[in-house]
């Protein structure tokens, strides 16, 4: 069965400095991918998916993502953390062909002034 | 639109108690799902609705049960809470049953069972 491991429960970083959110998933057949946000007291919110093609792909609020077959990875990153950066992120993978999203345990960033 | 509502935002039971959790979307969306949010362990899914008149068993579907009343309408049902259901739920659709389209999810509900 698919599964997703994200790295780190919780990540510090200061206000300007780059933020790398890792995620890795097991399936031997490239999946779709997404990163998830959510802020305090709401629901997830997509922040950028991988379906096919282009294998960095650019979210919004200035995050994007690599898909990386040979490291079967899809880390995040934003070069410069701004304070309303701080939420948990969460990364989910879906087998093509199945209906479900399977999520990681989160990423709870915390950015210092 | 207001995307995906979910009714009532807090609710705190009795061990033995029942309730229903609803939820309702706007976006025309044929899918619908529901998950529990527990610390350090991510999303689960509870059950999922592919279309209207079809429901079919998540990850964690013991003690729960859900009714697609229509295309908009999607209910969680806890015939018997325990402690063990105290979560945040949360209510999701998306355009088509297939994990190529994005999720869209409701604010949640913030269940304890005491």
């Amino acid at each position: 069965a698919q599964s997703v491991t994200q790295l780190g429960s919780h990540v510090s970083v200061s206000e300007g400095a780059l933020v790398l959110l890792r995620c890795n998933y097991s399936s031997s057949v490239p999946p779709y991918l997404f990163w998830y946000v959510q802020y305090p007291n709401q629901g997830l919110q997509l922040l950028l998916k991988y379906t096919t093609g282009a294998t960095l792909v650019k979210g919004i609020n200035g995050f994007e993502a690599e898909f990386k077959k040979s490291e079967t990875s899809f880390h995040l990153t934003k070069p410069s953390a701004h304070m309303s950066d701080a939420a948990e992120y969460f990364c989910a993978v879906s087998d093509q062909g199945t209906d479900k999203l399977i999520f990681g345990t989160g990423t709870r960033l915390q950015v210092f002034p | 639109n207001a995307g995906v509502t979910q009714t009532p935002k807090f609710q705190v039971l009795k061990t033995g108690q029942s309730m229903t959790l609803q939820c309702a979307q706007d976006m025309n969306h044929n899918s619908m799902y529901w998950y529990r949010q527990d610390p350090g362990m991510g999303l689960r899914l509870i059950y999922y609705s592919a279309s209207e008149g079809t429901t079919d068993k998540g990850e964690v579907p013991n003690g729960y049960n859900v009714s697609r009343l229509n295309k908009r309408e999607f209910s969680l049902r806890l015939e018997s809470a325990a402690p063990s259901q105290t979560s945040v739920y949360f209510c999701a659709s998306s355009e088509q049953p297939s994990g190529y389209y994005e999720q869209y999810f409701g604010p949640g509900t913030r269940l304890t069972v005491t």
